[in-house]
């Protein structure tokens, strides 16, 4: 079975350019999760849907991110503008049910803002 | 505020060794705890999770809960070099999962 699929792989990009970071979640996953991993933070989530809804997007860090799932089979993380402290490895992951059950990564976009 | 705490390490042993990897939570509510391996510039894969007060065994590795105490531990036997890599301990109560920061193990040969 195929597994959490992100794209790119790797980005690099200017300061105040908008990225999009894409994810196809496992199917019949019903849960989604954006994370961000720094060294000094360690994985963040960001936000997580539930059958395409957002449910909690309260750590995304500021209104310049912003998350879509406009269907069971796939989401974008979008930044506009982006700015150097970004730069930061993206996870989308994903998951059937909630709380007790594991989550299943994709294998990231690592994201680098010039 | 939810946290899971680890030591960040490095843990160092031999190969052969059992390692032992540590973990602690502040949420009482958790119910569920998971660990995921992670290699240099590689994606978390989960590795093991339990859910009940005792151990679980799978394979080399084995999972300790005490509740009570709101610890959890990684066993791995017969340590290879291959198990190097970041160690991510992750707590869920009813809601999403709360990391820690990970141990990095490094099997030396």
């Amino acid at each position: 079975d195929a597994g959490v699929i992100q794209s790119p792989r790797h980005e690099v990009t200017e300061m105040g350019q908008e990225v999009t970071l894409r994810c196809k979640p496992i199917s019949g996953h019903d849960y989604l999760f954006w994370y961000r991993q720094t060294m000094m933070r360690g994985l963040e989530l960001l936000i997580y849907f539930n059958n395409n809804v957002p449910i909690d997007d309260s750590g995304m860090p500021e209104d310049r991110f912003s998350a879509k799932m406009p269907n069971a089979s796939f989401s974008t993380l979008k930044i506009q503008p982006s700015e150097p402290r970004d730069s930061a490895v993206y996870f989308c992951a994903s998951s059937i049910g909630f709380g007790g059950q594991p989550q299943h990564f994709g294998d990231g976009t690592r994201l680098s803002i010039l | 505020q939810k946290e899971v705490e680890q030591n960040s390490g490095p843990l160092s042993v031999p190969e052969g060794a059992i390692a032992s990897l540590n973990c602690t939570y502040s949420d009482r509510g958790s119910q569920s705890f998971f660990w995921y391996r992670q290699y240099s510039g590689k994606s978390p894969e989960l590795i093991m999770f339990i859910y009940s007060n005792g151990d679980k065994e799978d394979g080399r590795f084995t999972a300790q809960l005490n509740k009570a105490s709101q610890y959890v531990s990684l066993l791995i036997r017969d340590s290879q070099p291959s198990d190097s890599a970041t160690y991510l301990c992750a707590a869920s109560g009813y809601s999403t999962l709360t990391f820690g920061k990970g141990t990095m193990l490094l099997v030396s040969p």
